[in-house]
């Protein structure tokens, strides 16, 4: 089945780190630039952070620039989000997804969510 | 960073009837928008793309149009399964943004 599972999300204080993962089943992750998108309770999506398929180019969301690094191992078929200095505002369910190379989404992850609070 | 304002924030309709939603771009984005569909719980779902492109498997009951500023998703006749929360999303330029959606409920 063609799926993305995401992970890694939990409760955090304010100014700890957790990483996300992403693994893509059935089907190949280098044919595939990636994002990650999230939302928090009741809002729409917030974009974060895509890397391109083969993982040189990557780029951020204002807010969030400097304290998250997005990473890919297509080895492993993962995706990742390494998350620092969060924040109560970082608070939301965090999706990945695949594009295929026009930045539409076409496949989501089902989310996992991230509780900053002290 | 282009604001994406969606309207109305809720739309009460009852089921065989055609809703229309609004999308409206602070500058221009060509036909660069997407709409995506999403129910409690779920992930988002794409729609269509460039403005007017169905995604694979989306029922011809859905369509898109506009370009520029401004775009409308149409649901011409709505079945039960179509009652959710629908976004646009533009991908003219970083930052990738997405609207504050819309919410088709059942009257």
């Amino acid at each position: 089945e063609v799926q993305l599972l995401d992970s890694g999300g939990g409760l955090e204080q304010p100014g700890g780190s957790l990483r996300l993962s992403c693994a893509a089943s059935g089907f190949t992750l280098t044919g595939y630039d990636m994002t990650w998108v999230r939302q928090a309770p009741g809002k729409g999506p917030e974009w974060v952070s895509a890397i391109s398929r083969d993982g040189d180019g990557t780029t951020y969301a204002d807010s969030v620039k400097g304290r998250f690094t997005i990473s890919r191992d297509n080895s492993l078929k993962t995706l990742y989000l390494q998350m620092n200095s969060l924040r109560d505002e970082d608070t939301a369910v965090y999706y990945c997804a695949r594009s295929q190379g026009n930045w539409y989404f076409d496949l989501w992850g089902r989310g996992t969510l991230v509780s900053v609070s002290s | 960073e282009i604001v994406l304002t969606q309207s109305p924030a809720t739309l009460s309709l009852s089921p065989g009837e055609r809703a229309t939603l609004s999308c409206r771009a602070s500058q221009n984005i060509n036909n660069y928008l997407a709409w995506y569909q999403q129910t409690p719980g779920q992930a988002p779902r794409l729609l269509i793309y460039d403005a007017s492109n169905r995604a694979t498997g989306i029922p011809a009951r859905f369509s898109g149009s506009g370009s520029g500023t401004d775009f409308t998703l149409t649901i011409s006749s709505l079945e039960p399964e179509d009652f959710a929360l629908y976004f646009c999303q533009h991908r003219y330029n970083w930052p990738l943004t997405f609207g504050g959606g819309t919410k088709v409920e059942s009257k």
